[in-house]
């Protein structure tokens, strides 16, 4: 099973929105609704941030938001903090084994 | 709280052996999928494997097939992953995580345990 396909790296200023791409095929992204989403700082732990495309789980904020079209699924974060700057990496469940995780995307605040 | 804690990381030689273990405290563990997933340095995620509720439904992923064993203990609230012919390749951070109700996501993550795969 491949990874799924992000763009290495995306940066906006404070208070912009972003938006990063999670491309993967109709036996994963585009077959399920089953595509979630995480943050994960440097040396920290991987956290949770949208499951099933486009809920937030308690405690999220709500500048955090997903959506889908076809094989790809997109992750939205408006007003831009600095504590946004991390890494963002997708998972969508697959025909072929439970799940596959996206490759990743490094977020810069300028 | 709900808290998941990795151990058993550490320095082995290729073709060796080791067996992760992580405990679950805070829910009620038996009611819940779990999985593995690793990090290599400076790499991104990768889902390992991935265990029922009841232990009865096991997947692997390909890397690691035939060479780790993923098992847990509801009595001990505990999730274990015993790696044998360990590869270089196999160096990385590997996290303990808990699937959600839904099975369609991991809502907690434990902190990780290094294993350093080296000669």
């Amino acid at each position: 099973q491949s990874a799924l396909t992000q763009p290495a790296s995306v940066s906006g200023s404070p208070g912009q929105s972003i938006t990063i791409s999670c491309t993967g095929t109709s036996s994963d992204v585009g077959g399920y609704n089953y595509v979630s989403w995480y943050q994960q700082h440097p040396g920290k732990a991987p956290k949770l941030m949208i499951y099933e495309v486009s809920n937030r789980p308690s405690g999220v904020s709500n500048r955090f938001s997903g959506s889908k079209s076809g094989n790809t699924a997109s992750l939205t974060i408006s007003g831009l903090q600095a504590e946004d700057e991390a890494d963002y990496y997708c998972s969508s469940y697959t025909s072929s084994s439970p799940h596959v995780f996206g490759t990743g995307t490094k977020v810069t605040v300028l | 709280q709900v808290q998941l804690v990795e151990s058993g990381g550490g320095l082995v030689k290729p073709g060796g052996s080791l067996r992760l273990s992580c405990a679950a405290s805070g829910f009620t563990f038996s009611d819940y999928y779990m999985s593995w997933i690793r990090q290599a340095p400076g790499k991104g995620l990768e889902w390992v494997s991935y265990i029922s509720s009841s232990g009865s439904t096991i997947y692997y992923a390909d890397s690691v097939k035939g060479r780790f064993t993923i098992s847990r203990d509801n009595a001990k609230n505990s999730l274990y992953l015993q790696m044998n012919s360990l590869r270089a390749e196999d160096t990385a951070v590997y996290y303990c995580a808990r699937v959600d109700a839904a099975r369609t996501a991991f809502d907690i993550w434990g902190q990780g345990t290094m294993v350093t795969v080296s000669s």
